[in-house]
């Protein structure tokens, strides 16, 4: 069965600062991994995905994410935080080329921006 | 996110009534999921279905919670005599491709 563990349920960063929101995966098969922003009382809008390709991901917002098989990781970063980043985000994973299996989500974690 | 559209976006309900929730998928998708978000939780599978099949309920509770996606229009999920605990931000997806899950805005679920 496949889990994904987000560690730190709150991250606050300055802006302009580096944002680091880190996620761990695990999974039997090859997995496809993704990472949502959800703003408040708002649905959930992908940010970027890695599907077996290239395992340096670049995404909307200037967000990034990297595929660390050895370490089972798929972190997201970026460079320089906005204020308009502070929102919540999601780290998901789903078993891949297995078919349409139902995306298993982390419990996210808040990001706050402070001036 | 309007390609999926739900409704309503806020539900109240008192203890032991009934609330429909309704999900449009965007135009030609044919695949829809549930999910339910709880405070301070991530997104919890439900449901999973095609038009007039349920693919994967294994997320679904064994009481009071059905859903369907009828030939014709919106997949709706259903919760019978509704608790306290069923408060939640329910989801509807539909599926993009590759895995992605493209969601709507929600149906906000409270009971008194």
């Amino acid at each position: 069965a496949q889990s994904v563990t987000q560690l730190g349920s709150h991250v606050s960063v300055s802006e302009g600062a580096l944002v680091l929101l880190r996620c761990n995966y695990s999974s039997s098969v090859p997995p496809y991994l993704f990472w949502y922003v959800q703003y408040p009382n708002q649905g959930l809008q992908l940010l970027l995905k890695y599907t077996s390709a290239a395992t340096l991901v670049k995404g909307i917002n200037g967000f990034e994410a990297e595929f660390k098989k050895s370490e089972t990781s798929f972190h997201l970063t970026k460079p320089s935080a906005h204020m308009s980043d502070a929102a919540e985000y999601f780290c998901a994973v789903s078993e891949g080329n297995s078919g349409n299996t139902p995306l298993v989500f982390g419990k996210g974690t808040r990001l706050s921006v402070i001036a | 996110n309007a390609g999926v559209m739900q409704n309503p976006r806020h539900l109240v309900r008192r203890r032991g009534q009934e609330a429909r929730l309704r999900c449009s998928p965007m135009k030609g998708h044919s695949h829809v999921y549930w999910y339910r978000q709880l405070p301070e939780e991530g997104l919890k599978f439900m449901v999973y279905l095609q038009k007039e099949n349920i693919i994967d309920e294994s997320g679904m509770p064994k009481e009071r919670f059905s859903a369907e996606f009828p030939k014709e229009g919106p997949s709706i999920l259903r919760i019978q005599q509704v608790v306290r605990g069923d408060s939640a931000a329910y989801f509807c997806a539909s599926l993009q491709g590759a895995g992605e899950l493209f969601f709507g805005e929600g149906s906000r679920l409270t009971v008194l």
